[in-house]
């Protein structure tokens, strides 16, 4: 495979249950994000993993966990969300994430996520 | 702080029509970055071009060209003889070279295009 692929595409969970996103990226990319998409709003940067380590969390509520074992891996672990968090969850990854640069991110094609 | 305005929600135009998509930005910044996404119906993002600060050339590629223009702080974007597949949402972004905020990818709310036979 190659590119970045997100599991499950689609995910519907109810308040009080636990459930997880994965995003793999085959492309040796050392930086890997989270973003929110929801209607007609713009692009929300969640988190950020730079070299597996956590560089942004950006005021993000804490029932979002992220994971990010190893570059290639990054997890987002949902727990007793709210109706407003259903969006599309976006990740993505770019070379590194260095501050002076401007990498491309290669975006995977989402979990559409809704939460009853 | 960065912001990036795409006034256009919706485009709606027939097959072969010339289309443009404004993008306008505000940054403190005298060194960034603007970007050029497309999302297809199938919902990943795919990266169109980039461009530099400092390079106020256009580009073309193909049907598609950037008209990037410092003095009122636009990139806008136009495809040429639209198709169908071209039908998706454009998303514009910004970053900055700076530390903070100014250092994260700034997107705009996106321009849904939908192009007709």
């Amino acid at each position: 495979e190659t590119g970045v692929t997100q599991t499950p595409r689609h995910l519907v969970m109810g308040m009080t249950n636990k459930k997880s996103l994965k995003c793999e990226q085959h492309l040796g990319h050392n930086a890997m994000y989270w973003y929110k998409q929801s209607a007609k709003k713009p692009l929300e940067l969640m988190f950020v993993y730079n070299f597996k380590e956590q560089t942004e969390n950006n005021s993000v509520p804490s029932r979002f966990s992220p994971e990010c074992p190893n570059s290639s891996h990054l997890f987002l672990h949902l727990h007793t969300l709210q109706p407003e968090d259903s969006a599309l969850y976006l990740c993505a990854s770019s070379q590194d994430h260095q501050l002076s640069g401007a990498n491309v991110l290669t975006f995977g094609a989402g979990s559409r996520l809704t939460v009853l | 702080a960065q912001k990036v305005t795409q006034a256009q929600t919706e485009i709606s135009v027939v097959e072969k029509e010339d289309v443009t998509l404004d993008c306008v930005y505000e940054t403190r910044d005298t060194t960034y970055y603007l970007f050029w996404y497309k999302q297809p119906p199938s919902g990943e993002l795919v990266f169109l071009i980039r461009r530099n600060s400092f390079d106020e050339q256009n580009e073309i590629s193909g049907r598609y060209s950037w008209n990037f223009q410092k003095s009122t702080s636009s990139f806008n974007f136009t495809i040429t003889a639209s198709q169908v597949v071209d039908s998706a949402v454009y998303f514009c972004a910004l970053k900055g070279i700076g530390s903070g905020t100014a250092s994260k990818l700034t997107f705009g709310t996106g321009t849904r295009l939908q192009v007709t036979l």
